[in-house]
């Protein structure tokens, strides 16, 4: 079975300081990783997506994860926050054993002060 | 990347009615599709993997009566929530499934349908 867990609900941080937003990870199967962002009232946005190649995946407005299976973590970073990345973070799994359904975290609200 | 289009955006209706929700992958076709449902400030929850040409595959807890999934085509999944009451008020978004090849596929979603039942 495929799980993962949001280690934070809330993350507050201030513009131009390093954004940490963790994820772990429960997998029976080489896992597929992804993380999404939801802006208000949005869809869903891919950031980035692990699929067994490069541990260290980068994605679009300058996040980056790392895939950790020692750890069993997948954790989006980004060096610098903008206001403009306040939003809603999903880490999601997915596993090839299970008709490649996608398994959500609870999330992760991002709020970046001035 | 991949498109997928939901409709309506938005639908408020009176309890004991039923609402159809239809999700369209605008620029691939989709052998699967999913449909979710966020309550507000939670999570997706998976609530059934829809196939074209078969019947759904509901995940454990979900009324298959109260959520009928139909997936005619290769483009088209709609979701019908019928005889709806105030508490299936939610937030219900679809992905449509690309087949990257190799070991994964990926999931594009819809923009969510708003319903509000009162």
């Amino acid at each position: 079975a495929q799980s993962v867990t949001q280690l934070d609900s809330h993350v507050s941080v201030s513009e131009g300081t390093p954004v940490l937003l963790r994820c772990n990870y429960s997998s029976s199967y080489s896992p597929s990783l992804f993380w999404y962002v939801q802006h208000p009232n949005k869809g869903l946005q891919l950031l980035l997506k692990y699929t067994s190649a490069a541990t260290l995946v980068k994605g679009i407005n300058g996040f980056e994860a790392e895939f950790k299976k020692s750890e069993t973590s997948f954790h989006l970073t980004k060096p610098s926050a903008h206001m403009s990345d306040a939003a809603e973070y999903f880490c999601v799994v997915s596993g090839v054993g299970n008709f490649n359904k996608f398994y959500f975290g609870s999330g992760t609200k991002l709020n970046v002060k001035p | 990347g991949a498109v997928v289009s939901q409709h309506p955006s938005r639908v408020i209706c009176k309890s004991g009615t039923s609402v159809k929700i239809e999700c369209r992958s605008l620029d691939f076709q989709a052998t699967t599709m999913f449909w979710y449902r966020q309550f507000p400030k939670k999570s997706l929850m998976l609530m059934a993997t829809s196939n074209e040409g078969s019947k759904a595959t509901y995940e454990q807890g979900v009324e298959k009566d109260k959520f009928l999934i139909n997936h005619a085509s290769l483009t088209l999944s709609t979701l019908t929530v019928t005889s709806a009451h105030p508490e299936d008020s939610s937030f219900y978004i679809c992905s449509a499934e690309w087949v990257a090849g190799g070991r994964y596929n990926e999931q594009f979603f819809g923009p969510g349908t708003r319903l509000t039942v009162l």
